[in-house]
């Protein structure tokens, strides 16, 4: 099946700093889709983006299907950006997605 | 705001018992997925759902484990009997087959004692 890789696997930053992560992965995407889980655990929907670029505020995705990679851009980092941000892929017909294991982003005050 | 309702929140129990974790998928998705999420393993796929039919239970230990969807408003995840390697955090998720965005639930964190 469709490998997902996520890096950086921690990142700590002061607020108000910019911040790229970047998902890796192994196979043509139907679907890819960002989370970001919250401290409490939720488990919140960020983009729906298996191509082309995507902004929510301060948040953008862009990924670029044909090289197998999609990054996620927080601008303007806030305290309550804190928390594990996922990457989700699809690939073929399975209609499963394969979660990458993670960036957990500290942002300090 | 249409969401995915997991029950309940939070289950301690001991060793040995039944656990039931009850989802309900947004209204309208034809596709349900059960997750698993500890620190070891980060989230792993247990069941999947296509029209109430279950696709791929591959990741989900058959001897402990069963998933069900009685009806398209609720699916269920029972361990019986439960241990303490189960302790974790279960996911229910839905969408629907082609195009569109997964949406989880809140989760269910399991305590086995």
């Amino acid at each position: 099946g469709i490998q997902v890789e996520q890096s950086p696997p921690d990142l700590i930053l002061q607020e108000g700093a910019n911040s790229t992560l970047r998902c890796n992965f192994s196979d043509s995407v139907n679907n890819l889709q960002w989370f970001h889980q919250n401290p409490w655990g939720q488990l919140i929907n960020l983009f729906y983006i298996p191509s082309g670029t995507k902004q929510n505020g301060r948040l953008s995705a862009t990924t670029v299907a044909t090289e197998r990679y999609s990054l996620l851009y927080i601008s303007s980092s806030q305290t309550t950006d804190s928390g594990v941000y996922f990457c989700a892929a699809i690939s073929g017909g399975s209609y499963i997605p394969t979660f990458g294991r993670g960036t957990s982003l500290i942002v300090h005050p | 705001d249409a969401r995915v309702t997991q029950t309940p929140r939070h289950k301690v129990t001991e060793m040995g018992q039944e656990v039931t974790m009850r989802c309900q998928p947004i209204l309208g998705h034809n596709t349900v997925f059960w997750y698993r999420q500890t620190m070891m393993q980060g989230l792993e796929l247990l069941a999947y759902f296509r029209n109430r039919a279950p696709l791929d239970d591959s990741g989900m230990p058959k001897d402990r484990f069963s998933a069900e969807m009685p009806d398209a408003t609720l699916a269920t995840l029972k361990i019986q009997p439960s241990e303490p390697r189960d302790s974790a955090v279960y996911f229910c998720a839905s969408g629907l087959e082609t195009g569109s965005p997964l949406h989880f639930g809140n989760g269910t964190r399991l305590t086995v004692t």
